[in-house]
């Protein structure tokens, strides 16, 4: 069945940067796009980025677009999440979330999440 | 302010019906399909339904959704206390060419 786990949370300063990780498993992972989306403390979901089956194509967000970039290992089943100049306000889980076609047609899957949390 | 609208919340007692509203705009629910989401505390949001009115195996027929125009309604039947959670309608947008989120409706079954 279809698994995604993330990695790479954490507490870390105003500033500073972090890398998330999210294993895949259980599909063909070269055949569909991947997102990352958060959910901060009390609020809703939000969309952060989408990147397409190949890597060819990526859309963000404007509130981590030029902070936030997003890639992906296909021969590695391995999804990335690098994010740069963390601020308060990033402080979220967040998700890796497998979409049904190859690039945004819709979020089928979702993995567990991992926390970051932004504080000096 | 999302760019797609649900009510805050919804409540009902166990085994009535409730619907659940998600406008939009021609750019986003009016010309793509959209997707529901069930999201309980501490765990991952779970798909519902997806190409407006498709369920996923596994998801029982009490869930049912429907699109007309630029709106979007999610129902269910036969409330049990285990639905109680948030619920996300979620589609794209062509013209911010992002994925677009409504703010979530909490659910409470009375």
């Amino acid at each position: 069945q279809v698994q995604l786990v993330e990695s790479g949370g954490g507490v870390v300063q105003p500033g500073r940067s972090l890398r998330l990780s999210c294993a895949a498993s259980g599909f063909t992972f070269t055949s569909h796009g991947m997102h990352w989306v958060r959910q901060a403390p009390g609020k809703g979901l939000e969309w952060l980025v989408v990147i397409s089956y190949d890597g060819s194509k990526k859309y963000y967000a404007d509130s981590v677009k030029g902070r936030f970039t997003i890639s992906r290992h296909n021969s590695m089943n391995m999804l990335y999440l690098q994010m740069n100049s963390l601020r308060a306000e990033d402080t979220a889980v967040y998700y890796c979330a497998k979409d049904q076609g190859m690039v945004a047609t819709g979020i089928e899957y979702w993995g567990q999440g991992t926390l970051v949390t932004v504080s000096s | 302010q999302s760019v797609l609208t649900q009510p805050p919340s919804v409540s009902a007692a166990p085994r009535q019906k409730i619907t659940i509203s998600c406008s939009g705009s021609n750019f986003n629910i009016g010309s793509n399909y959209v997707s529901w989401y069930q999201k309980l505390p501490g765990t991952a949001p779970k798909l519902l339904i997806y190409d407006n009115d498709k369920r996923p195996s596994g998801i029982p027929d009490r869930f049912s959704g429907s699109k007309s125009g630029t709106s979007a309604t999610l129902g269910i039947t036969g409330l049990q206390a285990g639905d109680e959670a948030d619920y996300y309608c979620a589609t794209w947008d062509r013209s911010l060419t992002a994925v677009v989120f409504g703010g979530g409706t909490a659910l409470t079954v009375l």
